[in-house]
């Protein structure tokens, strides 16, 4: 596996389940991102996590939780959705803060029903 | 006013055609300029850097003009291959060097 891999690639769930986002980069960076983007809007930052450190988080509803245990894995833990937050989620990475490299997952695809 | 206004198309051109896109950033301070391609229901890719001396890749030239704070793709000999969205991006620096997306103008070549 190279780059940045995101599971799963579709997710449809009810408004009452609990499921989580996965992402997983093998590029050695030190930086990684989780990023919104919904139908007619640009992409919105969600948060940034520097060597499993949260340095930024968006005013993004508490029903959306992020962790990063090691410098390799993100997960963006769902709870609780509303329809509104059905979107296409993006993961990414960089070296570092300053954004060289950076590099896009191919993203999940959730649909909250 | 949005940090980053692109129009958003879609811009439907002929094979071979040349295409322009234009977007604007808000915040002076913008340090760096990137065009980003995202196909449908893929992820964005970056297509190529924007100096402010203007650089060029094959058939596709960037321009930057930091006082009035505009950003440009030129597109050449349109290929069908060329059908995306294209995403101007701006960053920031400080702490974190955030991208900021503008919303995308989508071009559609027609055979």
């Amino acid at each position: 596996e190279t780059g940045v891999t995101q599971t799963p690639r579709h997710l449809v769930m009810g408004m009452t389940n609990k499921k989580s986002l996965k992402c997983e980069q093998h590029l050695g960076h030190n930086a990684m991102y989780w990023y919104k983007q919904s139908a007619k809007k640009p992409l919105e930052l969600m948060f940034v996590y520097s060597l499993e450190e949260r340095v930024e988080n968006n005013s993004v509803p508490s029903r959306f939780s992020p962790e990063c245990p090691n410098s390799s894995h993100l997960f963006l833990h769902l709870h609780t959705l509303q329809p509104e937050d059905s979107a296409l989620y993006l993961c990414a990475s960089s070296q570092d803060l300053q954004g060289f490299g950076y590099t896009f997952g191919s993203g999940t695809r959730l649909t909250v029903v | 006013r949005k940090e980053v206004e692109q129009d958003p198309g879609p811009f439907n051109v002929p094979e071979g055609a040349t295409v322009a896109f234009n977007c604007t950033y808000s915040n002076s301070a913008s340090q760096s300029f990137f065009w980003y391609r995202q196909d449908c229901r893929k992820e964005p890719k970056l297509l190529m850097s924007v100096y402010s001396s203007g650089n060029e890749d094959g058939r596709f030239t960037a321009q930057l003009n930091r006082a009035s704070q505009y950003i440009s793709l030129l597109i050449r000999d349109s290929k069908l291959s060329d059908s995306a969205t294209y995403l101007c991006v701006v960053t920031y620096g400080g702490a974190t060097n955030k991208l900021i997306f503008g919303t995308g103008t989508l071009l559609a070549v027609q055979p």
